[in-house]
């Protein structure tokens, strides 16, 4: 079946200006995740979505990050007013249920903040 | 909160030989230890995990090794061959937040 998908897969964006990425999960997968992976580092955990639960966004860098999941499905994950730290490959993943259940990336959206 | 030590960062074997990458954990309450492999402009994918009832679990040429004493897993790629040359990082959760190693650039000469 179709993985998971990302777009767009890559976006430059000058200083300041918002963007949104998306993320489509494996259908049927309730469980969805955030990470961002900076250059020659490991992936560091962002949002987590389970069902109609309310997300644990504790791992959020500022309040410019933002995220939602509409219908238990597609999520969108908003930066506002970038920096050029925010540069990273964005990913998402998901699984069938919780964390403990193996987690599927997507392909990522590199992030360039000029 | 986790946090995941990953060593070597870097790694080159000679096509047959073995190699063997570490990690090691801060909280004794994590249970459950993925591997990934992310090939260069790839996805991450998941190539074997282990929970914590388990001391080690083996799937053809890779095995994983845990000692929960000692708060430290390990993944051995026996006869490596060019297509096992990626990044590899090891995570560790209780729950569902994964927390990652840095990574190892694994090369494998011909």
């Amino acid at each position: 079946g179709a993985g998971v998908s990302q777009s767009p897969s890559n976006k430059v964006t000058e200083k300041g200006k918002d963007v949104e990425l998306r993320c489509d999960p494996i259908s049927g997968h309730t469980a969805l995740y955030w990470y961002r992976q900076s250059l020659g580092q490991g992936l560091e955990f962002l949002i987590y979505f389970q069902g109609n639960s309310a997300p644990d966004k504790s791992g959020l860098p500022s309040d410019r990050f933002s995220a939602e999941r509409t219908g238990g499905s597609v999520s969108t994950l908003t930066i506002q007013r970038t920096q050029q730290e925010d540069s990273a490959v964005y990913l998402c993943a998901s699984s069938q249920n919780t964390g403990m259940d193996t987690q599927y990336f997507g392909p990522g959206t590199r992030l360039t903040v000029l | 909160g986790e946090n995941v030590e990953q060593h070597p960062s870097t790694l080159s074997v000679q096509e047959g030989d073995s190699a063997v990458i570490k990690c090691t954990y801060s909280d004794s309450a994590s249970n459950y230890f993925p591997w990934y492999k992310q090939e260069l402009g790839k996805r991450p994918q998941l190539i074997i995990d282990i929970r914590s009832n388990v001391g080690e679990k083996k799937d053809q040429r890779i095995a994983v090794t845990l000692n929960k004493t000692a708060k430290h897993f390990s993944l051995h790629i026996t006869e490596t061959q060019p297509e096992d040359s990626a990044v590899y990082f090891c995570a560790a959760t209780n729950d569902y937040k994964l927390s990652f190693g840095a990574g190892t650039t694994v090369t494998v000469r011909a």
